[in-house]
């Protein structure tokens, strides 16, 4: 079956700092991409859904300065956390959608902790 | 407003079957899916319907009804991993995914 890679799979930064989340579909393309955030115990919350090649769209109340996606390629998305603080620390995943539109499959996640 | 409701959490017996619900009220409908989350993990799928009616895929089966807004997931021969959250969203007109707030199912030996 199609697999979706996120990288790194868990990272620690200090409060201030920017982090890099890559999240690349290995065996597939995929021109659209979506990024999650879920905190303990929750359900997903939709952050931003991006396209290839064009600015991503973000939810409601998501900061775009603050979270900034970058869908360079059919094959990869990155989400950035800039200037985290402790209240970014979650459970970021991503997906990626085949170019049928038909399926959406997950990478496994990057949990995030802002010391 | 779109709104996806199933229940918070279930408790059933190792060896038994258990029936998830979902109900949806949604901007179009473009599929209804299943997905399997253990803590900390994220999640994987599981069935995928857009047709009304009842898909089998082993011990899991899911069923459909776009007139009632309907879905279920059933879990047979109940075994422990199957201790997870179950997810239960449904693809708008949009094609964006809705999504419920999941069901922790809890499997008692």
């Amino acid at each position: 079956g199609a697999v979706v890679s996120q990288h790194p799979s868990w990272v620690i930064c200090k409060s201030g700092t920017s982090v890099k989340i890559e999240c690349r579909s290995l065996d597939f393309q995929a021109t659209t991409m979506f990024w999650y955030r879920q905190f303990p115990k929750q359900s997903l919350m939709l952050m931003a859904t991006s396209n290839e090649g064009s600015k991503a769209t973000y939810e409601q109340g998501v900061e775009k300065d603050k979270f900034l996606i970058n869908h360079a390629s059919l094959t990869l998305s990155t989400l950035t956390v800039t200037s985290a603080h402790p209240e970014d620390s979650s459970f970021y995943i991503c997906s990626a959608r085949d170019l049928e539109g038909l399926r959406q499959y997950f990478g496994p996640g990057t949990r995030l902790t802002v010391t | 407003g779109q709104n996806i409701d199933q229940p918070t959490e279930m408790t059933a017996t190792e060896g038994a079957i258990v029936q998830i619900n979902c109900t949806y009220q949604t901007s179009g409908f473009n599929g209804l899916f299943w997905y399997q989350q253990h803590a900390g993990e994220a999640p994987t799928f599981l069935s995928y319907n857009v047709l009304d009616g009842l898909e089998e895929k082993g011990r899991f089966s899911s069923f459909l009804s776009r007139s009632k807004g309907y879905s279920y997931l059933l879990l047979k021969e109940l075994q422990m991993k199957d201790s997870a959250s179950y997810l239960c969203a449904v693809r708008d007109s949009n094609y964006q995914l809705i999504w419920g707030a999941g069901t922790k199912l809890i499997i008692k030996p």
